[in-house]
């Protein structure tokens, strides 16, 4: 299984741009990196996903680098309904087995 | 969360009692995932179904636990003779049939108290 390693926690400013990296050392060659938020008391919300490179939609960026060893998400401009849990999520779905396998989290505070 | 619903919302069980949490998946979807979480900690996998067929449930206890997903009717996670430790959040997720880079959407999460 692809182990993944975030920072715990991390605090913003309203406003500023944020940037997570996620290491995932052992990926394997068909694994997707793959972000969710989490609010207290609700399921994680998928933000992005991507194999390479980068990949931008209306919420947020992933920059992946060629070694895909890690991946950095960015969320632009953050505001406070932005404070959350985000996890990095690695791993394929394949017919006979889902090795989806979460971290621990990063708990972003965002503040005035 | 893309129509992934979980119910009940909320459960208290009596230590010894079974707690029975159903999940239906998105509308299409084939799979279906079940996550535990518990307090500030990160989703923990635990089972991977499909239809009539349970695929991975490396991340599941061996004892008191189960999980079906049938052909007709939402997927249901049984946990047998609860005790206080189980007392956590229960994440279903789904999927459509696998393919490289598929997304898993997840419900709200059921939130199970033992007493």
């Amino acid at each position: 299984l692809a182990k993944t390693t975030q920072p715990i926690s991390m605090d913003s400013y309203e406003g500023q741009e944020v940037n997570i990296t996620c290491s995932h050392n052992n990926i394997a060659t068909n694994d997707y990196i793959t972000w969710y938020q989490q609010f207290p008391s609700q399921g994680p919300r998928f933000i992005i996903q991507g194999y390479k490179t980068k990949v931008t939609n209306e919420v947020a960026s992933l920059f992946i680098p060629a070694d895909r060893k890690s991946s950095t998400l960015s969320l632009p401009r953050v505001s406070l309904s932005d404070t959350a849990v985000y996890y990095c999520l690695v791993g394929i779905n394949t017919g006979t087995a889902s090795k989806l396998t979460f971290g621990t989290g990063t708990r972003l505070q965002v503040t005035l | 969360n893309a129509g992934v619903m979980q119910n009940p919302r909320h459960l208290v069980r009596r230590r010894g009692q079974e707690a029975r949490l159903r999940c239906s998946p998105v509308k299409g979807h084939s799979h279906v995932y079940w996550y535990r979480q518990l307090p500030e900690e990160g989703l923990k996998f635990m089972v991977y179904l499909q239809k009539e067929n349970i695929i991975d449930e490396s991340g599941m206890p061996k004892e008191r636990f189960s999980a079906e997903f049938p052909k007709e009717g939402p997927s249901i996670l049984r946990i047998q003779q609860v005790v206080r430790g189980d007392s956590a959040a229960y994440f279903c997720a789904s999927s459509p049939p696998p393919a490289s880079g598929n997304t898993i959407y997840f419900g709200e999460g059921s939130w199970l108290t033992v007493v």
